[in-house]
């Protein structure tokens, strides 16, 4: 069974830092590419950025471009977000998601996580 | 930027009733790259269908999608008590982009 188990979310003022972790199990995670999606409370689903299975190819929304950065760790099964200068819009819950195959570009999303809730507030 | 723009923000039907939900695309979307999502308020959303019109593993053959170009629909035959949730499509030809959402309510 797949699962994916986000973590590492909370509470961060403006401009502040957080990074966000995704371990995955259940598939072969070396294989697959992966992602990011949010959702602000009462809005629609965003999706933030996505990672093919080598890491060689990365992509991102311009909304968080140049203060995101996503990358995984084959050996501990896990994808990250690293998210810098966040502001209030950045406010959401985060979901990974797991691609359907192993480049993520025209792929689509097969499994989702539950998602970690991250807020921006002073 | 491909805009998805999905009709109608609100639909209210009653168990057993046929659901159409639709999802029209900016511009011509790749390959049919069209996907369809449910999502219940604190679960993880979950795939229905994919590539316009093929149903992920388990989903029941009361989902159904169809369209082509710009236009697209998800039918659900006769729906069942859990079937009321938010419906999103998605198109992954040009990254990735999703709808505003279709809230399917008990009427």
């Amino acid at each position: 069974e797949v699962q994916l188990l986000e973590s590492g979310g909370g509470l961060v003022q403006p401009g502040g830092s957080l990074r966000l972790s995704c371990a995955a199990s259940g598939f072969t995670f070396s294989s697959y590419g992966m992602g990011w999606v949010r959702q602000a409370a009462g809005k629609g689903l965003e999706w933030v950025s996505a990672i093919s299975a080598t890491a060689g190819s990365t992509h991102y929304a311009d909304s968080v471009k140049g203060r995101f950065t996503i990358s995984r760790d084959s050996s501990k099964s896990t994808l990250y977000l690293q998210m810098n200068s966040l502001r209030a819009e950045d406010t959401a819950i985060y979901y990974c998601v797991k691609v359907s195959y192993k480049y993520a570009y025209g792929y689509f999303f097969d499994y989702w996580g539950q998602g970690t809730r991250v807020t921006v507030s002073s | 930027e491909v805009v998805l723009t999905q009709s109608p923000d609100t639909l209210s039907l009653s168990p057993g009733e046929r659901a159409t939900l639709s999802c029209r695309a900016s511009q011509s979307i790749t390959g049919r790259f069209l996907a369809w999502y449910q999502h219940k308020p604190g679960q993880a959303p979950r795939l229905l269908i994919y590539d316009t019109s093929t149903r992920a593993t388990g989903i029941p053959d009361r989902f159904s999608g169809s369209g082509s170009g710009t236009d697209f629909s998800l039918t659900i035959s006769r729906l069942e008590p859990e079937d009321f949730a938010v419906y999103y499509c998605q198109q992954y030809g040009s990254l990735w982009t999703f709808g505003q959402g279709t809230n399917l309510e008990v009427k």
